[in-house]
């Protein structure tokens, strides 16, 4: 079965500091990969979504950029964060056509 | 351009009580529509979703509807029990949007024993 995996599950960084997240997934191939943002109380901000191994679509102009270097791999990144970079940072996965995202368990990032 | 609209929280209810969540939908052709749960600190996770008009869709005593005529598929218990406190999400994808998922802004739902 399929499974995703994102990690750290919490951060704290000082701001200015830099910053990468890991998203992978397990048991599918050629998947398309998502990375959202969640501010507190708040409903889900697409940032970047991939179609495959070297393609990036921003949705919003921030500090952050994504990368994917592998076909199941996809990485967040900032090179100085902001306050307002605080917030819960989803991954999500689906297959092509309509099918169903599928979420890891998010990363709480706080910045101080 | 496409958009899922739902209902603004956050809702109270006593356990037992019945539950509705509104979504409604704007969308070219016909998306599939779906129905994430939240549960504090963690990831959604997909409640249950219907891929065309009629459908309907139902898991763990929630059910939803596609209603292809009023553009809407709202989320339904009969009895809600305090473990069903969570954010729930609205979403519609399909292939007019590029398969990109358009999400609703959540609805938080907390019952009370």
């Amino acid at each position: 079965s399929q499974t995703i995996h994102q990690w750290p599950a919490t951060l704290v960084q000082p701001v200015g500091s830099p910053l990468s997240l890991e998203c992978t997934v397990e048991g599918t191939s050629n998947p398309n990969l998502y990375w959202y943002r969640q501010a507190a109380g708040r409903g889900l901000q697409l940032l970047f979504y991939s179609v495959g191994i070297g393609q990036i679509s921003s949705e919003v102009p921030q500090n952050l950029s994504a990368s994917r270097p592998q076909d199941r791999q996809f990485i967040l990144s900032s090179k100085k964060l902001l306050l307002s970079d605080s917030g819960f940072y989803l991954c999500a996965w689906n297959g092509r056509g309509d099918q169903p995202q599928h979420f890891g368990d998010g990363t709480r990032l706080s910045i101080l | 351009g496409d958009s899922v609209t739902q209902m603004e929280g956050p809702v109270t209810l006593s356990e037992e009580a019945f539950l509705t969540i509104n979504c409604t939908y704007t969308a070219t052709g016909y998306p599939s529509l779906f129905w994430y749960v939240q549960y504090p600190g963690e990831g959604l996770q997909l409640l249950l979703k219907a891929t065309k008009a009629d459908d309907k869709g139902s898991n763990k005593g929630f059910e939803a509807t596609y209603r292809k005529e009023t553009t809407s598929f709202h989320l339904e218990k009969g009895s809600v029990q305090v473990s069903d406190s969570a954010v729930y999400f609205c979403a519609l994808s399909g292939a007019n949007t590029g398969n990109q998922f358009y999400f609703g802004t959540g609805t938080s739902l907390t019952v009370i024993p």
